[in-house]
């Protein structure tokens, strides 16, 4: 069975930093582009960053980048986000994700960016 | 980056109706466009990929055509179970861009 279970999230202050991790089994986690995807409260989806199978290739929307990093550890079937200089528009759910062809998605890890 | 123009916003039909949801892009996005569905408090799910292709899983009812710049996911009877929120997804030139969503909702 495919699981993709995060971790690292939690009520942190505007400016600070924060950094996710998604344990992935079930699958061979070095195979397969993995990403990070959100959704602010009652809000749509939007795709923050992605990163191929080696690490070597990492993609970030303009909203995030520069302050976001994408990273993977294979070895560990692990995939990180390290979220720096924080703004309130990042609060949201996070999701680790190789959604494309594939539909493995974790259960979300909330972020809350608040004073 | 490309824009995904996502209609109908809401939208309320009965059980057995044929429904049908429309992602516009901005630009030619080929065929590069996926369509998830997202019930409350969960992740999404993969109904369709590159435009046509039924995930492994997803009810036949399900289906979806379109290439270039209009894509349509349609549903072929409506059930009780399909009552959430669907979102397009063009996956053709970074950033990927999500439609802003349907909420569909039985009448």
């Amino acid at each position: 069975e495919v699981q993709l279970v995060e971790s690292g999230g939690g009520l942190v202050q505007p400016g600070r930093s924060l950094k996710l991790s998604c344990a992935a089994s079930g699958f061979t986690f070095s195979n397969y582009y993995m990403a990070w995807v959100r959704q602010a409260p009652k809000k749509g989806l939007e795709w923050v960053a992605t990163i191929s199978t080696s690490g070597s290739r990492t993609y970030y929307p303009d909203s995030v980048k520069g302050r976001f990093t994408i990273s993977r550890d294979n070895a560990k079937s692990s995939l990180y986000l390290q979220m720096n200089s924080l703004k309130s528009e990042d609060t949201a759910t996070y999701y680790c994700a190789s959604p494309i062809r594939t539909d493995y998605w974790g259960q979300g890890v909330m972020v809350t960016v608040s004073s | 980056d490309i824009q995904m123009t996502q209609s109908p916003s809401f939208l309320s039909a009965s059980v057995g109706d044929r429904v049908t949801i429309n992602c516009k892009a901005s630009q030619n996005i080929n065929r590069y466009l996926n369509w998830y569905q997202q019930k409350l408090g969960e992740a999404p799910k993969l109904l369709i990929y590159n435009a046509n292709s039924l995930q492994t899983g997803i009810p036949s009812r399900f289906s979806g055509s379109g290439s270039g710049t209009d894509f349509t996911l349609t549903i072929s009877s409506l059930q009780p179970e399909d009552v959430a929120t669907y979102f397009c997804l063009q996956h053709n030139s970074w950033p990927y861009t999500f439609g802003a969503g349907t909420k569909l909702e039985l009448k």
